[in-house]
């Protein structure tokens, strides 16, 4: 497998412009997690879903944010409008059910916003 | 309630030195603790993990303690190397909700 995939790696966008981030997570993995990391604030969970199903959003910091799992191979994130202080590098993660099974991190997307 | 405290911030350590990195929580109902290592452009990846039925755990340089009366937990690398420079993260789950809970993470540099 190979592993975590996000795309795209880097996104510079212009404040108020919607952002869209993706991710595939490992292919049989129920869960799926959607992180967000500053240097202030380190890495927060913004959202995960088990079997495409939203079970927890409760970091998604405003309503801009909205995550959707269509399936099981693959995760949006989309921020609309985006701001500045989007600003972060948005990791996808996915774990295996069955206990304290490992999380797998993608490489990530550096968001920029101007 | 769901956080997880982490010290240092940063850390500067001569090659062959040990690096000690602590975290603490308070929610007595996790049940998982692992440490996740990040590199530069990458994202981060499990290094080491105990569950708080053991209080220490050692791969190779890298040993967990855990004190379950306390609530803390802390990662030690022995032998420090340059290749070990990174950002360690500690963090915390339950078996219920799958989700972890990190700590803010600690910079490491291991001077060569």
């Amino acid at each position: 497998d190979a592993g975590v995939i996000q795309s795209p790696r880097h996104e510079v966008t212009e404040m108020g412009q919607e952002v869209t981030l993706r991710c595939k997570p490992i292919s049989g993995h129920d869960y799926l997690f959607w992180y967000r990391q500053t240097m202030m604030r380190g890495l927060e969970l913004l959202i995960y879903f088990n079997n495409n199903v939203p079970i927890d959003d409760s970091g998604m910091p405003e309503d801009r944010f909205s995550a959707k799992m269509p399936n099981a191979s693959f995760s949006t994130l989309k921020i609309q409008p985006s701001e500045p202080r989007d600003s972060a590098v948005y990791f996808c993660a996915s774990r295996a059910a069955g206990g304290n099974t490992e999380a797998f991190f993608g490489q990530g997307t550096r968001l920029t916003v101007v | 309630q769901q956080q997880v405290k982490q010290s240092p911030q940063s850390l500067i350590v001569q090659k062959g030195g040990i690096s000690i990195i602590n975290c603490a929580y308070e929610n007595t109902a996790f049940d998982y603790f692992p440490w996740y290592q990040q590199f530069p452009g990458k994202g981060p990846a499990l290094l080491i993990a105990i569950r708080p039925d053991v209080s220490e755990k050692k791969e190779g340089r890298f040993t967990i303690s855990f004190n379950k009366s306390a609530k803390q937990f802390s990662l030690h690398i022995m032998d420090s190397q340059p290749g070990d420079s990174a950002t360690y993260f500690c963090a915390a789950s339950t078996g219920g909700t799958y989700k972890y809970i990190f700590g803010t993470g600690t910079r490491l540099k291991v001077l060569a």
